[in-house]
């Protein structure tokens, strides 16, 4: 089966400082990984996407990495402001057949204090 | 910037009765999705929509459920007979690819009592 495991499970920094949220997964066949922040109530925004060839993308001061061989992934967090407090949700997609299937994980809720 | 829009961005309704949950999704996409969250659990995913058929669809997606594109801007999700259980937030996303990045709605949250 399918699953998308990420840890912390929730995470209080200080503003400015960085942070690491992991996310390992056991999904086949691997289509693509992606990063999504969720603020509360709303719907997730996509942070970064990462197909198996490519093992590091940044946007602004967010940057994953993948490690498709022990399919782990990182997305750090540098310089956090207090907009950063939010869900961030790891995401795999399988694909079969020509179509793609998603597991979410679970989040990881970050809280970054002033 | 373009974006998916969902409404009602609140919906009360009784056990039993069909709902209906609408969705625009960004106007140049091909691929429309389904997904719910039930409060304090992760997100799922519902059903994927190409090319005016279900291309997958979850376990969860049984025959309560049903979508349509009922025009070229609209998407939506009915649940017949709505559960107790099917309290929670249904989000939206569109994207232009099966594969690409997926751009969701602000979400339509869903009560039944």
């Amino acid at each position: 089966k399918n699953q998308v495991e990420q840890s912390p499970q929730s995470l209080i920094i200080l503003e400015g400082k960085n942070c690491t949220l992991q996310c390992n997964y056991t999904v086949s066949p691997f289509s693509n990984l992606r990063w999504y922040k969720q603020d509360t109530g709303r719907g997730p925004v996509s942070l970064t996407i990462m197909t198996f060839s490519e093992n590091t993308k940044s946007n602004g001061r967010y940057t994953a990495t993948l490690d498709a061989d022990t399919k782990q992934s990182s997305l750090h967090i540098t310089a956090s402001q207090l907009s950063d407090s939010a869900s961030y949700i790891c995401v795999v997609s399988a694909e079969e057949r020509g179509s793609y299937i998603p597991t979410f994980g679970r989040g990881t809720s970050l809280i970054v204090h002033p | 910037e373009p974006e998916v829009t969902q409404t009602p961005s609140h919906q009360v309704t009784q056990m039993g009765q069909e709902v209906i949950l609408r969705c625009v999704p960004i106007s140049n996409h091909l691929y429309f999705y389904w997904y719910r969250q039930i409060l304090g659990q992760k997100v799922e995913f519902l059903v994927s929509f190409y090319n005016n058929e279900i291309s997958e669809k979850s376990e969860i997606f049984d025959d309560q459920f049903s979508v349509e594109r009922p025009d070229g801007s609209n998407f939506t999700l009915k649940i017949r007979s709505t559960k107790l259980e099917d309290s929670a937030m249904y989000f939206c996303a569109s994207s232009t690819g099966s594969g690409a990045g997926q751009y969701f709605g602000p979400g339509t949250r869903l009560t039944v009592t």
